[in-house]
């Protein structure tokens, strides 16, 4: 069975502080990823997507990135956090083509 | 581009009732989905509507879809505590002739139940 591994599940970090936060997919091959982010007492924001290893799209421009440098991982970055940044960050996959998305357990981020 | 709405936002019930939510969406899709979040939690999928007059039941929760209309509704029959959460609805977008697909969510409706 497939399983989505998202860490960590807290995270604080003081303005100006780099970040990474990891997630990654077993039991499945090229699997779509995603990043979403959530604020306090809202929707679900996408933030990346990607459909292959190397392959990142953008969708909203801000101070954070996103990496695939494996099939079943994704990484997101920023080089210096902004008190804007805090939320609750959601990893999902999906299978390619259309489908329903699977999600991790969520990183709550403090920026302080 | 292209936004999905739910209302109401907030809705707080008594056990028992029967109560509806509501998802509009902008633009043409003939999928759409319902998930739950439970406070702090991720997100749990309920349902896939795969095309117009599509109904699904689990429980108390049924959802259908209009898709002329651009519209699903997620009804709540004879509400329990248990149901208390955030619903999400969100409908998908071709992002490639691939057939892949990004999701653009909705609002969420935070639902109490009162005993």
């Amino acid at each position: 069975s497939q399983t989505i591994h998202q860490w960590p599940a807290t995270l604080v970090q003081p303005v100006g502080s780099p970040l990474s936060l990891e997630c990654t997919v077993e039991g499945t091959s090229n699997p779509n990823l995603y990043w979403y982010r959530q604020a306090a007492g809202r929707g679900l924001q996408l933030l990346f997507y990607s459909v292959g290893i190397g392959q990142i799209s953008s969708e909203v421009p801000q101070n954070l990135s996103a990496s695939r440098p494996q099939d079943r991982q994704f990484i997101l970055s920023s080089k210096k956090l902004l008190l804007s940044d805090s939320g609750f960050y959601l990893c999902a996959w999906k299978h390619r083509g259309r489908g329903k998305l699977f999600f991790g357990s969520g990183t709550q981020l403090s920026v302080l | 581009e292209l936004k999905v709405e739910q209302n109401p936002l907030f809705l707080s019930m008594q056990e028992g009732k029967n109560y509806t939510i509501y998802c509009n969406y902008s633009t043409t899709s003939d999928r759409l989905y319902w998930y739950r979040q439970d406070p702090g939690k991720s997100l749990e999928s309920l349902f896939v509507l795969l095309s117009n007059g599509a109904v699904k039941q689990e429980g108390r929760l049924m959802a259908s879809l209009d898709t002329k209309a651009r519209l699903s509704t997620l009804h709540i029959t004879a509400a329990v505590h248990d149901l208390s959460a955030t619903y999400f609805c969100a409908v998908d977008v071709l992002i490639s002739n691939f057939g892949n697909e990004k999701l653009t969510f909705g609002t969420g409706t935070r639902l109490t139940i009162i005993p």
